[in-house]
């Protein structure tokens, strides 16, 4: 079985000042980790998948299976990321290849 | 634009009753799952369809079923519904299943 925990409900910073918002997982096999954002009134949608290393609106995240951990991270977070996030896990096989297991989710909230 | 559609948006019913929501996935998308979302909690895995047939189930019970047509329409059914069964039901699609999801705005149950 697999988990995704976001041990943080809720999350404020300043705008310009570094946001972490942290997720770690538990799964046995090789996972694809995933960070989902819901701005207000929007649907779910895809920030950025950890096979594609790469950076969307400023927001980077490093799979560390060491510590089994995908912090999502932003040097000079800005108003507009305030949102919810979601960290996600989806197994690379089995029965439940393409199953995503999401995490509670972190409100963000920016303040000017 | 995502072109994931999910329909009705609301919609209230009583306990005992059946509810069929419907989605509506981009073309070539072959692989469908839905989600449940109880207020305040991320999405929880219902099952999974690719290319018509149900290959991945989450803790759900029977009652809950889907099916996919060759359209790329997809519809999750729900029997014998509970108080416990509110919540947003989300549909996500995928060109297959080593990719990344594309969610619908889902469809937000009342049981009463």
């Amino acid at each position: 079985a697999q988990r995704v925990t976001q041990p943080e409900k809720l999350l404020s910073v300043f705008k310009g000042a570094p946001v972490e918002l942290k997720c770690n997982y538990s799964y046995s096999g090789s996972p694809e980790l995933f960070w989902y954002v819901q701005y207000s009134r929007q649907r779910l949608q895809l920030l950025l998948r950890h096979i594609s290393r790469e950076s969307i609106k400023g927001f980077t995240a490093d799979l560390n299976k060491g510590e089994t951990s995908f912090h999502l991270k932003k040097p000079f977070a800005q108003e507009e990321d305030s949102a919810m996030y979601y960290c996600a896990l989806k197994p690379a096989g089995g029965t439940s290849y393409g199953k995503l297991t999401f995490g509670q989710g972190t409100i963000l909230t920016v303040h000017p | 634009e995502t072109g994931v559609t999910q329909s009705p948006t609301h919609l209230i019913k009583t306990r005992g009753q059946q509810v069929t929501l419907r989605c509506s996935s981009q073309s070539g998308h072959n692989t469908v799952s839905w989600y449940q979302q109880a207020l305040g909690q991320g999405p929880q895995f219902i099952f999974q369809y690719y290319r018509e047939e149900e290959n991945g189930r989450g803790n759900f019970p029977p009652r809950f079923s889907g099916l996919q047509f060759p359209n790329y329409s997809s519809e999750l059914n729900v029997n014998a519904l509970e108080l416990d069964d509110s919540a947003l039901y989300l549909c996500a699609s995928s060109p297959g299943l080593i990719y990344g999801y594309t969610f619908g705005s889902g469809t937000r149950l009342t049981v009463v």
